[in-house]
């Protein structure tokens, strides 16, 4: 039982270029979430999904496009990155209230 | 607008107290309140969850207490050890919908001290 994985865990891009996280989950729940966490600034939604199918904007989805391919997977991409796209991004998932989190992706944008 | 306060960035107590942070929040109901613990680059892990209808929660060293009259919750660590040093995150939480949206606050940073 992994829980929550992510990859990669550590990602450098150059302003313009396009990449997809990868988020799985084994615990079969129903919501998953992305987010991201700059110092200072806490933890952000970005996305989230409630149900396989569905997804919804969250605090700061500008610059993002994400994808629920099934109950296990939510993907996030980015498709022109730019330098204050610079974070650690988490995803997590849940069935009700609690949130289980992945160990994050380190994602520096030059 | 809504709005998380936890109580300094850093909080360092020595060995043995009592660490108490503090989570204040304006322009929520929320159904109920979590705390979580993140240590440095990980994720954050769910330590509890205190609804608005309970005083007070408490799990082995672990207390929290949720006043919805004043806005604010406490988390307690009692009898503290060097291995309770951590980010403690608060998250206010509404109760609609299938997918609980948290709003998290900006953590403290606890260090305790041997």
């Amino acid at each position: 039982n992994a829980g929550v994985t992510q990859t990669p865990k550590f990602q450098v891009l150059k302003t313009g270029q396009s990449m997809t996280l990868q988020c799985a989950q084994d615990m079969n729940h129903n919501s998953m979430y992305w987010y991201r966490q700059d110092p200072g600034m806490g933890l952000r939604l970005i996305y989230y999904s409630a149900s396989e199918g569905t997804t919804d904007k969250g605090e700061v989805p500008n610059g993002y496009n994400v994808s629920r391919l099934n109950k296990r997977e939510f993907s996030l991409r980015l498709e022109s990155a730019a330098p204050s796209q610079t974070s650690v991004y988490f995803c997590a998932s849940a069935m009700v209230d609690t949130q289980y989190f992945g160990p994050g992706t380190r994602l520096t944008v030059l | 607008s809504q709005k998380i306060e936890q109580n300094s960035e850093a909080l360092n107590i020595q060995e043995g107290k009592t660490a108490t942070l503090t989570c204040n929040y304006t322009n929520y109901s929320p159904a109920y309140l979590q705390w979580y613990r993140q240590d440095p680059g990980r994720g954050p892990v769910f330590l509890l969850l205190i609804r608005e209808n309970e005083k007070e929660k408490r799990k082995e060293r672990l207390k929290v207490t949720f006043d919805t009259t004043l806005k604010q919750s406490l988390f307690h660590i009692t009898a503290s050890q060097p291995a309770d040093s951590a980010t403690y995150l608060c998250a206010p939480t509404q109760g609609s919908g299938s997918a609980r949206q948290l709003t998290f606050g900006s953590g403290t940073q606890l260090t305790v001290l041997p």
